[in-house]
């Protein structure tokens, strides 16, 4: 699975809009991206994926650039709720198994 | 409620003892997983199983075993050959062990050992 590179931490005002960054420059033409989300010391929780095309959702938007070397999770209105590590995650599809490879992620600070 | 349930939710043991962690869910998925996550740092994962009788390691699996007896059950334990059992550890689900794009995983509210 290819590898992803997320900033560190990231903070934003409440009511903002977050947008977090993903690269993943070596991702195949079969991988997906995925994005969970982490609450202290809960488990994680899915957001959204995506091949080639934006999606979106009750949850989030995720862009995708047009070469899918990065990518871009947008929450449009973020609350306190939101304060999270998010993951961005790729993966291939059509292989046995599932498993996700989860890197350090970005800690997504919502302030009030 | 449909969902994953790890329990108990903190647990304490005495280094050199084995000790088994309970993951049950009710969603009737095939797959399950189970990861170990240290402070600041991502998920890893120790062992999962995409059929009842069947599981594979992860990337960490040295010093622990599972057993998949049961669709709905997946239970670990943690032997006293890991040497560093101290962690918080994930239980998942699945709806099957495909990499399909919707095959979402479903985690549990986790588990935090504590070796003493």
């Amino acid at each position: 699975d290819a590898k992803t590179t997320q900033p560190t931490s990231m903070d934003c005002a409440e009511g903002r809009a977050a947008n977090l960054p993903c690269n993943h420059s070596t991702i195949s033409g079969n991988e997906y991206v995925y994005w969970y989300r982490q609450i202290h010391s809960q488990g994680p929780q899915y957001i959204i994926h995506g091949l080639k095309n934006n999606e979106t959702n009750e949850m989030a938007s995720l862009i995708i650039t047009e070469d899918r070397k990065s990518s871009t999770l947008i929450l449009p209105h973020a609350t306190l709720r939101d304060t999270a590590v998010y993951y961005c995650i790729v993966r291939v599809a059509g292989t046995s198994g599932s498993r996700l490879t989860f890197g350090e992620g970005t800690q997504l600070t919502v302030n009030p | 409620d449909g969902g994953i349930t790890q329990s108990p939710k903190y647990l304490f043991r005495k280094e050199g003892q084995n000790v088994t962690l309970s993951c049950e869910q009710n969603l009737n998925h095939d797959a399950m997983y189970w990861y170990r996550q240290d402070p600041g740092q991502g998920l890893r994962l120790i062992y999962y199983s995409q059929i009842v009788n069947d599981f594979q390691k992860g990337d960490i699996a040295e010093g622990y075993s599972v057993s998949r007896e049961k669709k709905e059950s997946f239970p670990l334990t943690v032997t006293s050959a890991q040497k560093n059992p101290t962690a918080f550890y994930l239980c998942a689900s699945s709806i099957d062990g495909s990499s399909g794009p919707f095959n979402e995983q479903f985690f549990g509210p986790g588990t935090r050992l504590t070796v003493l």
